[in-house]
């Protein structure tokens, strides 16, 4: 079974400060893992991928296999990074749903 | 808007009625997923279709849900005999083979509410 796991329902900081948003998964092959963001009234889009190893603005995430984890890591926080943010894990191969965490909310004070 | 559509974008029923909702994903993706989204949780897979065929169905899917997508353009996602429990965000996304993985865009949602 595949599952995805965001501990946190919340983090605030102040702008300039570091941002890591949490993600451990479960699944038995190897996955695709990636990130979305849902800014205030818009709907759901990625931000990243693992597979593409990109940074997109400024947001980066590695693939821990040993830990399971799949964190996104930001070094200073804007104050229009401030969303909802959803860990998801699709299994590769033909079968391409995803399965997301619960997420988190960002909230980044000036 | 070149990006996935969804109509209505919301919907309000009594308990017991019948609602269909529509998607139009974006032209050339031949995936086509629904999720539903209730307060506080992330989207739950529903069902997904290539082309015209529904290739897998959650076991959240009751019977009283279907969903087609007839010429393997547009879907549709009918709830019958709607229940309180149905209420939620009905989400469509569509995607296309890229990079070896199918990145999915989401449409803006169908939210349901039942009375």
């Amino acid at each position: 079974a595949q599952r995805v796991t965001q501990p946190e329902k919340l983090l605030s900081v102040f702008k300039g400060a570091p941002v890591e948003l949490k993600c451990n998964y479960s699944y038995s092959g190897s996955p695709e893992l990636f990130w979305y963001v849902q800014y205030s009234r818009q709907r759901l889009q990625l931000l990243l991928r693992h597979i593409s190893r990109e940074s997109i603005k400024g947001f980066t995430a590695d693939l821990n296999k040993g830990e399971t984890s799949f964190h996104l890591k930001k070094p200073f926080a804007q104050e229009e990074d401030s969303a909802m943010y959803y860990c998801a894990l699709s299994a590769t191969g033909a079968n391409s749903k995803l399965t997301f965490g619960k997420g988190i909310t960002l909230s980044v004070r000036p | 808007d070149t990006g996935v559509s969804q109509n209505p974008r919301h919907k309000i029923t009594k308990r017991g009625q019948n609602v269909t909702f529509r998607c139009d994903p974006i032209s050339e993706h031949n995936r086509l997923y629904w999720y539903r989204q209730t307060l506080g949780q992330g989207p739950e897979f529903l069902t997904y279709f290539q082309n015209e065929a529904q290739l897998e169905k959650s076991r959240l899917l009751s019977d009283r849900f279907s969903a087609e997508r007839p010429k393997g353009s547009f879907s549709t996602l009918e709830i019958q005999r709607t229940e309180q429990g149905d209420s939620a965000m009905y989400l469509c996304a569509s995607s296309k083979h890229s990079g070896g993985a199918y990145e999915q865009y989401f449409g803006p949602g169908t939210r349901l509410t039942v009375t």
